[in-house]
């Protein structure tokens, strides 16, 4: 069964910073990785998608990267600002059945 | 921009009580989801469905059931809500195995 893992939980960071979310997954076998982003009470805004066949994506000042062996995904947002405050969540498509399993989440913090 | 709404924001049931929740894409997409996310929990998938009139349990479909008549419509169905029914509910679409857009939820509190 995939699970999926998101290091750190909780990330407090001064505005300015180049900061990195981690995201690892345990099959390999995947259709694609997804970048979500949650607000407090609402729902998820997908940020980026990476299919298998794809190393990185890219929009605006963020990056995300893919390592299917390894089972590894970053997300590296530049220049962070206090409107990126916010949960990230990770999620793989996967499995004869096609769910999306997804990471508990890294909360983010940017302080003006 | 694709769009999936929810029939509700917020949402107050009594124990009991038949609880219906709707959700409307506006993309033509095949793939439809309904999860319910808990805080500790994470987001589980409750069900899914690829077409119409097809329905697939998820990780948690006890106390639930689905209906999808119509391709752009899905409707998740608490038969007998009870407390630990309180929860929010994202529904989610997708064409084949692209990205899943999700609508703004539906936070539902059983009493």
């Amino acid at each position: 069964k995939q699970e999926v893992t998101q290091i750190p939980a909780a990330l407090s960071v001064p505005e300015g910073e180049n900061l990195v979310l981690n995201c690892s997954f345990t099959d390999s076998a995947i259709y694609n990785l997804q970048w979500f982003r949650q607000d407090p009470g609402k729902g998820l805004t997908s940020l980026l998608l990476i299919q298998s066949s794809q190393r990185e994506q890219t929009s605006g000042r963020l990056n995300a990267s893919l390592d299917k062996s390894s089972g590894r995904s970053t997300l590296y947002i530049a220049a962070s600002q206090p409107g990126d405050s916010a949960t990230y969540l990770c999620a793989v498509l996967s499995g004869s059945a096609r769910q999306l399993t997804f990471g508990s989440g890294t909360q983010l913090t940017v302080l003006p | 921009d694709v769009k999936v709404t929810q029939s509700s924001r917020y949402l107050v049931k009594r124990t009991g009580e038949k609880v219906f929740l709707e959700c409307v894409q506006d993309m033509d997409h095949e793939n439809m989801f309904w999860y319910r996310q808990d805080p500790g929990l994470g987001l589980r998938l409750i069900y899914f469905s690829y077409d119409v009139k097809m329905k697939e349990k998820g990780d948690i479909p006890e106390g639930y059931s689905v209906s999808r008549e119509k391709k752009e419509r899905f409707s998740l169905i608490l038969e007998s809500a009870s407390t630990n029914q309180t929860s929010m509910y994202l529904c989610a679409s997708s064409s084949d195995v692209s990205e899943q857009y999700f609508g703004p939820g539906t936070r539902l509190t059983v009493t």
